[in-house]
């Protein structure tokens, strides 16, 4: 079954640029999906098809894709953007969605 | 505003059974279909289940394969999970999830907590 690859932590000061990777074997083939999960919240949709944002998210979030590697950016981090992040894709050979196994980003 | 509220939790001996329900608004719920996504504690989200708009196709992770049904009550806009022969493992909030919508889980509950020990 398909892997995706997260590192469980991430930490930045506010201001800065934070890079959330998520690998996976050729993933730049595949929409890569990302959630926002907080403490005692319902997960969150901030990006999907690697790089659209829905409604009400901020453009301080992008994607982008590149072979092995799909990459969630988020700009002048700000303390609310403190939160699990989760990449998401659909394994083809099982018809089944697959998790990464999250990264934490801390505001420093 | 879509709206997805879970309820059907709490705690459960191993060996128990649990039904789990998603109540569906702000959206024509029969037009999408609908997933339960788990999340154990410290742990990552899990996806369980899924089942398609009419309720003809579904899916299940082979975790909870021959132990969970899903079903939906389109009439009544409302997601179901009968989950049987729970097991410590099975242990987390249950989430509610709308999609695929461009093969994405678009919308969440608030999630429901199954707590299976003896």
């Amino acid at each position: 079954s398909y892997v995706l690859t997260q590192p469980p932590s991430v930490s930045v000061a506010p201001g800065q640029t934070a890079k959330i990777p998520c690998g996976g074997d050729n993933i730049d083939m595949r929409s890569v999906h990302w959630y926002q999960k907080k403490p005692g919240q319902a997960p969150i949709l901030v990006l999907y098809d690697t790089i659209d944002r829905p409604s009400g998210i901020s453009e301080r979030i992008s994607g982008s894709n590149s072979e092995n590697t799909a990459t969630m950016t988020i700009t002048r981090v700000e303390a609310g953007d403190e939160a699990v992040y989760y990449c998401q894709v659909w394994d083809v050979s099982t018809g089944h969605p697959v998790f990464g196994g999250g990264t934490k980003l801390t505001v420093l | 505003e879509v709206q997805l509220v879970e309820s059907g939790g709490g705690p459960v001996k191993p060996g128990g059974s649990l039904r789990l329900s998603c109540e569906a608004s702000g959206f024509p719920y029969s037009g999408y279909a609908m997933n339960w996504v788990r999340q154990a504690p410290g742990k990552g989200l899990e996806w369980v289940s899924s089942i398609s708009s009419s309720g003809s196709y579904i899916k299940y992770a082979d975790s909870v394969k021959g132990r969970f049904t899903i079903s939906r009550d389109n009439a009544k806009k409302s997601l179901f999970l009968q989950m049987n022969s729970l097991a410590a493992e099975d242990t987390g909030r249950y989430y509610c999830a709308r999609g695929p919508v461009q093969s994405s889980f678009d919308y969440w509950g608030q999630g429901t907590l199954v707590t299976v020990s003896s």
